[in-house]
């Protein structure tokens, strides 16, 4: 069963906040978890990619994976006007590519 | 810079007419997608290739058809197209070895209406 559930948003929040966008799925086959950043009228664009259970940071950007809770997460510091965007989270392990969630939102107020 | 090419942005074409969206990648990759976004419905698979000629259903394939003649472009078939089909249309690709999964780098889009 593909299931993966994401909070549409729009999510609104001031620059310097920071910021936390989150997915949830419900197929334990699942195993890479990546978020992928979209800009409007642009496709989407490979953000952070992670394997396994834990924490990976890029800079300002953190995704952490919770295999148990089924549960991922993306941390923006510091977030930053240019950090406006549709965020997806996805996941691989099936037959025929990644899942999708359906996105979120986020407006940074300067 | 690496680039997965789609050949209109915007498109306008009438009901019943035969659509073809064009897709070209410069980076070798053996496999490639095809989507469509929805407000509300988010990303959702249409067809895919991992290999010149072979193509696969994804999870809505009704209403398309897929060619895959040369390994850097797929083309994606509207065979008559129907208002439910206005949408944005997403192609992608990555390397095979990486699995089905990993680094899809997707085009700018192309923005289908349907009248």
């Amino acid at each position: 069963q593909k299931e993966v559930e994401q909070d549409p948003g729009p999510l609104s929040v001031p620059e310097g906040a920071i910021v936390s966008l989150n997915c949830t799925y419900s197929n334990s086959a699942f195993q890479y978890f990546m978020w992928y950043r979209q800009y409007s009228r642009k496709g989407p664009e490979l953000l952070m990619y992670t394997y396994s259970s834990g924490n990976k940071e890029d800079g300002r950007f953190t995704a952490q994976v919770d295999k148990s809770s089924k549960y991922i997460s993306l941390f923006i510091r510091d977030s930053q006007p240019s950090d406006s965007a549709t965020y997806l989270c996805a996941w691989g392990g099936g037959a025929d590519g990644l899942t999708f969630g359906k996105g979120t939102h986020l407006i940074i107020q300067p | 810079d690496v680039k997965v090419t789609q050949s209109s942005r915007y498109l306008v074409k009438r009901t019943g007419e035969k659509v073809f969206l064009e897709c070209v990648q410069d980076m070798d990759h053996e496999n490639m997608f095809w989507y469509r976004q929805d407000p509300g419905l988010g990303l959702r698979l249409i067809y895919f290739s991992y290999d010149v000629k072979m193509k696969e259903k994804g999870d809505i394939p009704e209403g398309y058809s897929v060619s895959r003649e040369k390994k850097e472009r797929f083309s994606l078939i509207l065979e008559s197209a129907s208002t439910n089909q206005t949408s944005m249309y997403l192609c992608a690709s990555n390397r095979a070895g990486t699995g089905l999964d990993y680094g899809y780098t997707f085009g700018s889009g192309t923005r289908l209406t349907v009248v």
